[in-house]
């Protein structure tokens, strides 16, 4: 199976600051890759796939990026409803798999 | 809209047996690949496996975590998903999930299995 490393596991942050989550894969999986975001009590949201496309509705200050086999999602400007925890998945190949999350707060 | 509603969560004993249901609606539900996925309490979410499209026969693949114990069907005239779980085990109590499309654009609220004696 392709493992995700996600990083930081948890980070907090102040409104309006630049937030950098990153998934690293432990092959190359090419542009597969998704962003959610899920909410306490709440089914995951599609952010980012296909590593940079902007999912329908999503606000732009949210980005995805990769560099070789590492991935990020850059928020611009936080905002305080961008609390949750954030997931990458690799849909390159089954079974596919998703990071471990990174739990972001805002000071 | 997109309305995806899993029911058929409960509490079952170990080595049960459990049916979940996803019923779609609002897009066409032939169109589209199908998933189940996970979520224990307090973890990331796991994928189990995937049923596809009429254009790609209604094939199946499964997560070999679930493979043989599992099975991923369909009822295409009433847009239903479904999801056998056979051989409950403690570890897989967790919130299930259904998921349309390759990149899981839309997901339903989940229902909850508890394997517990």
């Amino acid at each position: 199976d392709i493992q995700m490393t996600q990083s930081p596991a948890s980070l907090s942050a102040s409104p309006e600051e630049i937030v950098t989550i990153t998934c690293q894969a432990s092959q190359d999986i090419g542009n597969w890759l998704a962003w959610y975001q899920q909410k306490p009590g709440k089914s995951p949201q599609l952010l980012i796939y296909s590593a940079t496309s902007l999912a329908d509705g999503i606000p732009s200050r949210f980005s995805g990026s990769r560099s070789g086999t590492q991935y990020s999602l850059k928020i611009s400007r936080l905002q305080v409803e961008d609390t949750g925890i954030y997931y990458c998945l690799q849909r390159y190949s089954n079974p596919r798999t998703f990071g471990g999350g990174t739990k972001l707060e805002l000071k | 809209e997109v309305k995806l509603l899993e029911s058929g969560g409960g509490l079952v004993q170990p080595g049960g047996s459990l049916r979940l249901s996803c019923a779609a609606s609002g897009f066409t539900f032939t169109d589209f690949y199908m998933s189940w996925i996970r979520q224990p309490p307090g973890k990331a979410p796991e994928w189990l496996g995937v049923i596809r499209n009429k254009a790609n026969g209604y094939t199946t693949e499964y997560n070999p975590s679930v493979k043989g114990r599992f099975t991923i069907s369909r009822d295409n005239t009433q847009n239903i998903l479904y999801l056998q779980m056979n051989t409950l085990r403690a570890e897989d109590t967790a919130i299930y999930y259904c998921a349309t499309g390759n990149w899981f654009a839309y997901w339903g609220q989940g229902t909850l299995v508890t394997v517990s004696s």
